[in-house]
This record gives structure tokens, sequence and C-alpha cells, in this order.
């Protein structure tokens, strides 16, 4: 069964500071990763997906991650954080073939400081 | 595109009691999910519809929890005698393809049993 790690619960950052979220999956093939962000009580919006090809994935709201497959990694960047963007980040893996099961990480709870 | 929408809200039941939630996924999808996601937690797979079939339960998925989607539509999820347990963020998320997909979520119903 595929499983997901964000090794970080809580990151604070600056304003106007790079951002970066890591996310280590587990999986026997390739996988399907997501990047989903949540605002308080609320549902969760897509900020990008990868799926095959390019590497490098660009995301709405300046967002971007890169898959790295010798390194189960998909981490989230972002090179200019704005107070706007403090809310919680999950990654999510899914299973190729059939239907989408995914499987969601813990989330990382970025709080951004002016 | 109106997006998924999910009705009541937020919920405060009494232990014991009966609760129905309701789902209306993106109108052209026809697979429809629901998960659960306690506090500082993310998100977990409860069961998945194509169309009207419920083809996966989770294990999550107790005797007292049952889903619907009767006519491939809108989706319900009881939860009978609930327990403080229960309390959790219900999401609701639907997508329209095979093969790669990806699924766009509600904004959740939040259960508290007291």
């Amino acid at each position: 069964a595929q499983s997901v790690t964000q090794p970080d619960i809580h990151i604070t950052v600056s304003e106007g500071a790079s951002l970066e979220l890591r996310c280590n999956y587990s999986y026997g093939a390739t996988p399907y990763l997501f990047w989903y962000v949540q605002s308080p009580g609320q549902g969760l919006q897509l900020l990008l997906k990868y799926f095959s090809g390019d590497t490098l994935v660009q995301g709405i709201k300046g967002f971007e991650a890169e898959f790295k497959r010798s390194q189960s990694s998909f981490n989230l960047r972002k090179p200019s954080v704005h107070w706007s963007d403090a809310a919680e980040y999950f990654c999510a893996v899914g299973v190729r073939g059939g239907y989408q099961k995914v499987t969601f990480g813990i989330g990382t709870k970025l709080q951004v400081i002016p | 595109d109106t997006g998924v929408s999910q009705d009541p809200r937020h919920k405060i039941t009494k232990r014991g009691q009966n609760v129905t939630f309701r789902c209306d996924p993106i109108s052209e999808h026809n697979r429809l999910y629901w998960y659960r996601q306690t506090l500082g937690q993310g998100p977990e797979f409860l069961t998945y519809f194509q169309n009207e079939a419920q083809l996966e339960k989770s294990r999550l998925l107790s005797d007292r929890f049952s889903a619907e989607r009767p006519k491939g539509s809108f989706s319900t999820l009881e939860i009978q005698r609930t327990e403080q347990g229960d309390s959790a963020m219900y999401l609701c998320a639907s997508s329209g393809r095979t093969g790669p997909e990806t699924q766009y979520f509600g904004p959740g119903t939040r259960l508290l049993v007291l």
C-alpha cells in the first residue's frame, strides 16, 4: 500500500521568504502525486499535480513542485511567500490503474510572519 | 461548473443520534469519494462510487455508516447511533475521468458529537 510522509508538522516563514515543504512517498511504481491546500474550516484546493512527463510541475498561486524518483520525493516550493499563503498543505499519492484511491500525508501547517 | 457542494456545513448532535450528510458533485463527474478528516490528520478514504455503484468501502466505515448514491448524482452519508469518536470533518470529492484523474473537494461537513 502507498504512504506519504510529511516530516514537518509546522513551519514558520517570514513574508517574502522562500518556502519548501517536504514530501516523501512510498509506492512500488511511479505514482500520481498531488499537493492540496486547506484553509481553516475549509475543504481542500488542488495546488498542482504530477502524472507523467516533466518532473517540474507548475501550479496555482506561484507554487511549483519537483518529482524526484531517486529520492521518492515531491517537494513543494514557492520563491516568495505571501501572508495569504498561511494554511495547511497536504501532499497526496494516487495509485495508477483503476479508480483514484488517494492517500494523504498528515499535513504541514504554514505560518507566515510579517 | 459550480464545484462540489456539501450540506450541512456544520452539525452538532448528541451521542446516539443519527445524522445524514449530503454531497452534490460537479455535474458531469461520475466518480464520487467520501473522506474523513480528524483534527491534526490528513483526510482518510472512506468509500468510492462510480455512478450509483459503491465499489469500495474502507475498513474505517463501520456498520453504523452507510453511503448511497441512488441516481448516480448526489450522495448521502449516514451515521447511525453517533459516538464521540465520529467527530470529524467529512469531505466529499468528485472526479470525471478514467485513468489519471484529479479529485475536486467540497467544503466539508464538520460534525461534533456531544
